[in-house]
């Protein structure tokens, strides 16, 4: 159980057009979603956590108005790329906690984004 | 400051050896302490968790060691096989931080060779 799935599984985009990345909680409801951000040989870094029906909380260093999130449902978050640039390209990979799974986070198998 | 060290940062060894990654923290308050696997292009997966009071914790061929006293913690790989290639992270929950406060450590990423 506890399954998290995200689409694409890997995008190539031109610069300056936007990318729409969705992360789903399959198996149950994710009150709580993680988008994170790896670059090679790097560790995750978190970008935002957001509730269900709530605005997201962005790390500190992280553009809210490039990088749109929606939790709009309790199994569905989205993050928008805004006009993408080559810098933007990485590894994006979501993670969830729901009510009743106490504090751990389900990862996702994670999105590769590439702008060209 | 919090802060997850692993080590070593990458590590060669032979199909059916055995072999220990290290990991030492200094966050606190401390909640729980997990180690992923995380295949390459792909999101973490969970071997273990283990909380303040835990002192080990196995899962089939993995091994996890915590002693909460010198904030280190090991993860034990028998008879590897070439399917455990893979970056193993280790992650320690920030208790009462911010909603999913978890620090990452960089990882340490092991290849097993036939």
């Amino acid at each position: 159980g506890a399954v998290v799935s995200q689409h694409p599984s890997r995008v190539i985009c031109k610069s300056g057009t936007s990318v729409k990345i969705e992360c789903r909680s399959l198996d149950f409801q994710a009150t709580t979603m993680f988008w994170y951000r790896q670059f090679p040989k790097k560790s995750l870094m978190l970008m935002a956590t957001s509730n269900e029906g709530s605005k997201a909380t962005y790390e500190q260093g992280v553009e809210k108005d490039k990088f749109l999130i929606n939790h709009a449902s309790l199994t569905l978050s989205t993050l928008t790329v805004t006009s993408a640039h080559p810098e933007d390209s990485s590894f994006y990979i979501c993670s969830a906690r729901g009510t009743g799974l106490g504090e751990t986070q389900y990862f996702g198998p994670g999105t590769r984004l590439l702008v060209l | 400051k919090n802060q997850v060290e692993q080590s070593p940062q990458s590590l060669i060894i032979l199909e059916g050896k055995n072999c220990t990654l290290q990991c030492n923290y200094t966050v606190s308050p401390f909640s729980n302490l997990r180690w992923y696997k995380q295949d390459t292009g792909r999101g973490p997966v969970s071997l273990t968790i283990m909380t303040f009071s835990e002192n080990t914790k196995s899962n089939g061929r993995y091994t996890a060691t915590l002693d909460a006293d010198t904030k280190q913690s090991s993860l034990h790989i028998t008879a590897s096989q070439l399917s455990d290639s893979a970056s193993y992270i280790c992650v320690v929950t920030n208790y009462g931080g911010s909603q999913g406060n978890l620090i990452f450590g960089k990882g340490t990423k092991l290849s097993v060779k036939p």
